[in-house]
């Protein structure tokens, strides 16, 4: 298993543009969310989902969109980047809601 | 929401030095993840602890969900423990399902 893979691994935007972080797991986990960290602030969950056709908001979705039409893809789309998205965002996914969470190895994103 | 508190902040120790680290968690908690970020910034799963004690190697962890803490123990440290150890809980519930919640985690330094 490759666990949960994220693309790209480094990535450097200018203000306004749009771009889509991937994130993909192969263990059939049903959830699957995605946090930014920020020094200081530690990890804040942005969105999640429960399983396909399903997502929801988390406590900083702001700016990012969602979706998820298989049960291993769950990309984030940044519409239209601001420098306050500069961040490290990680991909997490676990088997059920509750049940041991796994990490991706993040996207450093930088906006210019 | 959950608050979670890590102590202590920051940690020095030599080589084969004993450690013990503590998470302070405001609510009941279905169960609570311990999580080892390294220098390179991945996320590393170190227990999955709803109570009582697991033991992996060199590390332990200890969950008393009735006191409201749990304990990372390590034990003869080596220089590759350095890094950030959090702590996280989920929501058992109500918004950002399954959200975990990360203290603000304990950055150890293990010098040879």
């Amino acid at each position: 298993n490759a666990g949960v893979t994220q693309t790209p691994k480094f990535q450097v935007l200018k203000t306004g543009q749009s771009m889509t972080l991937q994130c993909a797991q192969d263990m059939n986990h049903e959830y699957m969310s995605w946090y930014r960290q920020d020094p200081g602030m530690g990890l804040r969950l942005i969105h999640y989902s429960v399983g396909a056709g399903i997502t929801d908001q988390g406590e900083v979705p702001n700016g990012y969109n969602v979706s998820r039409s298989t049960t291993e893809d769950f990309p984030l789309r940044l519409l239209s980047a601001a420098p306050s998205q500069t961040s490290v965002y990680f991909c997490a996914s676990s088997y059920g809601v509750g049940d041991e969470q796994f990490f991706g190895p993040g996207t450093r994103l930088t906006v210019l | 929401g959950i608050q979670v508190e890590q102590s202590p902040p920051d940690l020095i120790l030599q080589e084969g030095a004993n450690s013990t680290l503590r998470c302070n968690f405001s609510d009941s908690v279905n169960n609570l993840q311990w999580f080892h970020q390294n220098p390179w910034g991945q996320l590393i799963n170190l227990f999955y602890i709803p109570s009582g004690t697991k033991q992996n190697g060199r590390l332990s962890a200890t969950t008393v969900a009735t006191e409201r803490y749990s304990l990372l123990y390590i034990s003869s440290s080596q220089t590759t423990d350095s890094g950030v150890y959090f702590c996280a809980p989920p929501n058992a519930g109500g918004t950002s399902y399954g959200k975990l919640t990360f203290g603000q985690g304990t950055i150890l330094t293990v010098h040879p």
